[in-house]
């Protein structure tokens, strides 16, 4: 596709439940990265992928968040049991092979946990 | 650890030029990025600096000093369309993800 695409755009969902969301990276993109912004804070990363090596999930915030990322392509980011801390916006980048390290946004899914 | 700081706000007039500090000291330097974003869009990629010095791509420029941690963005010229939150990252190596500081809003009046 022309860019990265994420949907939901807004998501407004009550405590307790899981959520999905979901991220198309550019075509041929290797590397995949969410991260997290809340208000007032900058982006804290969250996990990364690249190409078929294991995810770097190191900036998790609990085990209730997962990601996978099927066929080298499409990632989704689950958030289980949500909590009211977990409002944020949450941003997919994705980035080629061979570049210097420039990632490419897409416009962000807003959630927001009643 | 990782940290970036850059200054929370600025206000600058139309027309005139505002420059925006970033300093960092993180584990592993890769390149300084600036992003632009404006409320409820992405951010975009404005500059990278991997070397010391000055990169100017029309109105924007961008300097890095390593020694130093220190890098800003000058803004000349500047446009209402320019009041926006300026992010800076770092990449500390390779495909690894990027530490952005908090961002700059900037606010330009008229």
């Amino acid at each position: 596709g022309a860019g990265v695409s994420q949907s939901p755009s807004n998501k407004v969902t009550e405590k307790g439940k899981d959520v999905e969301l979901r991220c198309d990276p550019i075509s041929g993109h290797t590397a995949l990265y969410w991260y997290r912004q809340s208000l007032g804070q900058g982006l804290e990363f969250l996990i990364y992928f690249q190409g078929n090596s294991a995810p770097d999930k190191s900036g998790l915030p609990s085990d209730r968040f997962s990601a996978e990322r099927t066929g080298g392509s499409v990632s989704t980011l689950t958030i289980q049991r949500t909590q009211q801390e977990d409002s944020a916006v949450y941003l997919c980048a994705s980035k080629g092979a061979g570049t210097y390290n420039e990632q490419f946004f897409g416009p962000g899914t807003r959630l927001t946990v009643l | 650890g990782q940290n970036i700081d850059q200054p929370t706000e600025m206000t600058a007039t139309e027309g005139a030029i505002v420059q925006i500090n970033c300093t960092y000291q993180t584990s592993g330097f890769n390149g300084l990025f600036w992003y632009q974003q404006h409320a409820g869009e992405a951010p975009t990629f404005l500059s990278y600096n991997v070397l010391d010095g000055l990169e100017e791509k029309g109105r924007f420029s961008s300097f890095l000093s390593r020694s130093k941690g220190y890098s800003y963005l000058l803004l000349k010229e500047l446009q209402m369309k320019d009041s926006a939150s300026y992010l800076c990252a770092v990449s500390p190596s390779g495909n690894t993800p990027l530490v952005f500081g908090k961002g700059t809003r900037l606010s330009v009046i008229a």
